[in-house]
């Protein structure tokens, strides 16, 4: 079965501090994996996806098959980058399984 | 223009009652989504559903159904309330073939008492 797994319900570091938000996944076929960010009083919406390699406001996100996992990156964290984030994945059905979510909270 | 409107934003409501949830989208999008998001923050996809396909994630309660009255808008009906149905539905949509650019509405926070 699928499952994606954010070990971090809260990640807190200071501004400038680098960041990884992690997650990890469990899927029989190609894995399609996404980050999405939620801020305060915002509605969920789409980070990043694993196959354009983009980098969105600073944060990254590298596929590693070997160890399943597909952690959100950002060298120097900025205080507007406080969120909830949630990594997600695409399965059969044309359907996302989202991890539990993580909370950032980067302070001044 | 709100893209994908919730309605109502806060449901307060008593245990065994049946009450829905309507949602519309404006983005002439081809399917729409139903998720939960419970206490703890776990969002878990619900239903998928455009006009040829009802795709039910098959933890979901019989008691929950999406009545889709046109392409625009899917409804989320919900039977028998539970205080366990107490979460924040979201509402969301997109094309068929690209479900990660889904755009969520708001959120409805259903509290069942």
């Amino acid at each position: 079965a699928q499952r994606v797994t954010q070990p971090e319900k809260l990640l807190s570091v200071f501004k400038g501090a680098p960041v990884e938000l992690k997650c990890n996944y469990s899927y029989s076929g190609s894995p399609e994996l996404f980050w999405y960010v939620q801020y305060s009083r915002q509605r969920l919406q789409l980070l990043l996806r694993h196959i354009s390699r983009e980098s969105i406001k600073g944060f990254t996100a590298d596929l590693n098959k070997g160890e399943t996992s597909f952690h959100l990156k950002k060298p120097f964290a900025q205080e507007e980058d406080s969120a909830m984030y949630y990594c997600a994945l695409r399965t059969a059905g044309n359907m996302l399984t989202f991890g539990g979510g993580t909370r950032l909270m980067v302070k001044p | 223009d709100t893209a994908v409107s919730q309605t109502p934003k806060y449901l307060v409501t008593q245990m065994g009652n049946d009450k829905s949830i309507k949602c519309e989208q404006n983005l002439g999008h081809d399917t729409m989504y139903w998720y939960k998001q419970d206490s703890k923050k776990f969002l878990k996809i619900m239903f998928s559903y455009n006009n040829k396909e009802l795709i039910i994630n098959e933890t979901v309660p019989n008691r929950f159904s999406p009545k889709s009255p046109d392409k625009a808008h899917l409804n989320l009906h919900i039977n028998s309330l539970e205080l366990g149905d107490s979460a924040v539905y979201f509402c969301a949509s997109s094309r068929r073939d690209r479900v990660a650019e889904a755009f969520f509405g708001q959120g409805t926070r259903l509290t069942v008492v």
